[in-house]
């Protein structure tokens, strides 16, 4: 069956640029009627959407985030990344991402997430 | 922006039944979809387009959706079904997440 898991550095210093990887496996990230999300959790916080990418390229981004996101793909890593500038201590979360199922309108596959902070 | 609102906590009796509201402006115009998060795990989708349950979800999970709310329902309620419940719709290409209930079963 199809899983993500996510990677990234742990720690990232305030202004910096935040850069997470998703690696899908168990099928390709081309199939289906799929899109592609990140997901973050601050500690005691609900979820916040930040961001789809569909196998084609095409994003969407949340209003609140676009400024400083960029979602890529390479399909032929089976991957999708996620590129967020000029972080600060409020971009500290757990960061997950998902696939999106078009048919659903939800989310119906998850990574585990990963712990991102940022701190000096 | 669009927002979706949750009560921040629920609680039932075991057996008993269990609502959780989800409401946003004209949300039952939308589709809405409901996860159920428990401690150290990933989101687990339980209701998607208002009313359908993935394979796997247990019946005792239901949804509804009209007007300005949507709400997860779940009857007989277990020890099991304890977690953090979150509601999602989709508003011009974003997706939008309530801010979580916790379910607590005492």
């Amino acid at each position: 069956q199809v899983q993500l898991q996510e990677s990234g550095p742990g720690l990232v210093r305030p202004s910096q640029t935040l850069s997470l990887t998703c690696t899908v496996s168990g099928g390709s990230i081309s199939s289906g009627t799929y899109y592609w999300s990140w997901i973050r959790q601050p500690a005691g916080k609900g979820l916040e959407w930040i961001g789809r990418i569909y196998s084609s390229g095409s994003t969407n981004y949340n209003p609140s985030l676009k400024s400083r996101v960029t979602i890529s793909v390479d399909t032929s890593k089976n991957q999708f990344s996620l590129k967020l500038s000029s972080v600060t201590a409020a971009d500290t979360a757990v960061y997950s991402c998902a696939r999106g199922s078009s048919s659903w309108g939800a989310f119906d596959i998850w990574g585990q997430g990963t712990m991102l902070t940022v701190s000096s | 922006s669009y927002e979706l609102t949750q009560p921040p906590s629920v609680s039932v009796s075991p057996g008993q039944t269990a609502s959780i509201p989800c409401s946003g402006d004209k949300l039952g115009d939308k589709y809405a979809c409901w996860y159920q998060r428990k401690p150290g795990q990933s989101p687990v989708v339980v209701i998607y387009q208002d009313t359908k349950r993935p394979s796997g979800i247990p019946e005792r999970f239901s949804g509804s959706n009209s007007g300005n709310t949507a709400t997860l329902t779940i009857s007989g309620t277990q020890a099991m079904d304890e977690a953090d419940y979150y509601c999602q719709a989709w508003d011009s290409s974003t997706a939008v997440f309530g801010g979580g209930t916790k379910l607590t079963v005492l």
